[in-house]
């Protein structure tokens, strides 16, 4: 079972404007959840994180927003670049190990 | 500094041969994981161990065997290769979160 859901397998969006990733999870137990990018060929690569007890986390150009009720996370990407384009994994976890991923959305900014 | 390492990049085998896939990391990391992804599915654990000494399984264990060789590297072996392991195999390390990955390796079973 796929605990971890992200219903997008694409986007397409404008350089500059806001690009934003849903994720969705379904076990209550998550308490960690981050944001890799993975360009092809490549391993993933961290992006942001955030713990349970927020709601919001900022890095520069990205935030993660995090809807405990909803089992719902978001990453807002503003403004976007073409070096943005990759694929991007939600991930989630209960304890330190046992790590869980959405299939990923690809994302594309075009110039 | 090279991070996490993974030999090799690339490997085509038969049904029923048999195959370790290497992971060394330089960060003196305390855990190691080993990960597959296939087409429209997340990464999937296989196994990870939380320290040397420890394995432990994942999500998706059957068909794998580890060994913790010592704190720096962590090897993934297929005894008897079957078509359903055809996948890309992903080896990561971390001391605290997140966990850093390597490039991955690309295994194909005929």
């Amino acid at each position: 079972d796929q605990q971890v859901k992200q219903n997008s397998p694409s986007l397409s969006v404008q350089e500059g404007r806001i690009s934003i990733l849903n994720c969705d999870y379904t076990n209550s137990m998550f308490d960690y959840f981050l944001w890799y990018k993975k360009y092809p060929a490549e391993g993933p690569t961290f992006l942001i994180s955030i713990s349970s007890i927020k709601d919001k986390n900022e890095d520069g150009r990205f935030t993660v927003f995090l809807n405990k009720s909803a089992k719902h996370l978001s990453l807002h990407i503003v403004p976007s670049q073409p070096g943005d384009s990759a694929v991007y994994f939600c991930a989630a976890s209960a304890d330190n190990n046992d790590m869980r991923f959405g299939a990923g959305t690809r994302l594309t900014v075009k110039p | 500094n090279a991070g996490v390492t993974q030999t090799p990049k690339f490997q085509v085998l038969k049904t029923g041969q048999s195959m370790t896939l290497q992971c060394a990391q330089d960060m003196n990391h305390n855990s190691m994981y080993w990960y597959r992804q296939d087409p429209g599915m997340g990464l999937r654990l296989i196994y990870y161990s939380a320290s040397e000494g420890t394995t432990d399984k994942g999500e998706v264990p059957n068909g794998y065997n580890v060994s913790r060789l010592n704190k720096r590297e962590f090897s993934l072996r297929l005894e008897s290769a079957a078509p359903s392991q055809t996948s890309v195999y992903f080896c990561a390390s971390r001391v605290d979160q997140p966990q850093h990955f390597g490039d991955g390796t690309r295994l194909s079973i005929l």
